[in-house]
């Protein structure tokens, strides 16, 4: 079965400051990978996915991901981190290749980012 | 991207009461919608796969009869917490389509 590990509970992190967010999986086959950003109280918002192709993703705000197969690792980057983007972040990892009909997902602890002035 | 809304956002009921929450896909179609759970300051947890048709599909450990899906329509699954106790007290989410467009989440408390 697949697994999803974000070894950081809580990051904190200066305003202006770069911001680096790990996720490390568990998966047999290709992984399907996803990272979520979550408000306080609302749901999940896509950040940017990596279903093949170039291992170095960006995403919306501002933010990139890197696949490393080798590593395991889809790490979540910003170069410069707003206050806007304290909330909590969720990696994930899709059991199975995305079709129409959707896979159901497995996530990470999650990571809560919070951004000093 | 797509919209997905849930409704009601937050609901209060009494202990024993039975709670409908709905999920719909607003601009398209979902076959397959997912619900999940989350606990305060924790991860979410995969509770089912709704099926546009056919009957849902529970994770293990999560009662059936407990919370009822039906997925009559490719827009709209339906998440119905049966005799609700304290302890089903939660956020409940779902998502919908392969990129899962996510719901903005219904907090559920039961008093």
């Amino acid at each position: 079965a697949q697994s999803v590990t974000q070894p950081d509970i809580h990051i904190t992190v200066s305003e202006g400051a770069s911001l680096e967010l790990r996720c490390n999986y568990s998966y047999g086959a290709t992984p399907y990978l996803f990272w979520y950003v979550q408000s306080p109280g609302q749901g999940l918002q896509l950040l940017l996915k990596y279903f093949s192709g170039d291992t170095l993703v960006q995403g919306i705000k501002g933010f990139e991901a890197e696949f490393k197969r080798s590593q395991s690792s889809f790490n979540l980057r910003k170069p410069s981190v707003h206050w806007s983007d304290a909330a909590e972040y969720f990696c994930a990892v899709a059991q199975g290749a995305p079709k129409a009909a959707g896979n159901k997902l497995t996530f990470g602890g999650g990571t809560r980012v919070l951004v000093k002035p | 991207g797509a919209v997905v809304s849930q409704h009601p956002s937050r609901v209060i009921c009494k202990s024993g009461t039975s709670v409908k929450i709905e999920c719909r896909s607003l601009d398209f179609q979902a076959t397959t919608m997912f619900w999940y759970r989350q606990f305060p300051k924790q991860s979410l947890m995969l509770m089912a796969t709704s099926n546009e048709g056919s009957k849902a599909t529970y994770e293990q450990g999560v009662e059936k009869d407990k919370f009822l899906i039906n997925h009559a329509s490719l827009t709209l699954s339906t998440l119905t917490v049966t005799s609700a106790h304290p302890e089903d007290s939660s956020f409940y989410i779902c998502s919908a389509s392969h990129e899962q467009f996510f719901g903005p989440g219904t907090r559920l408390t039961v008093l």
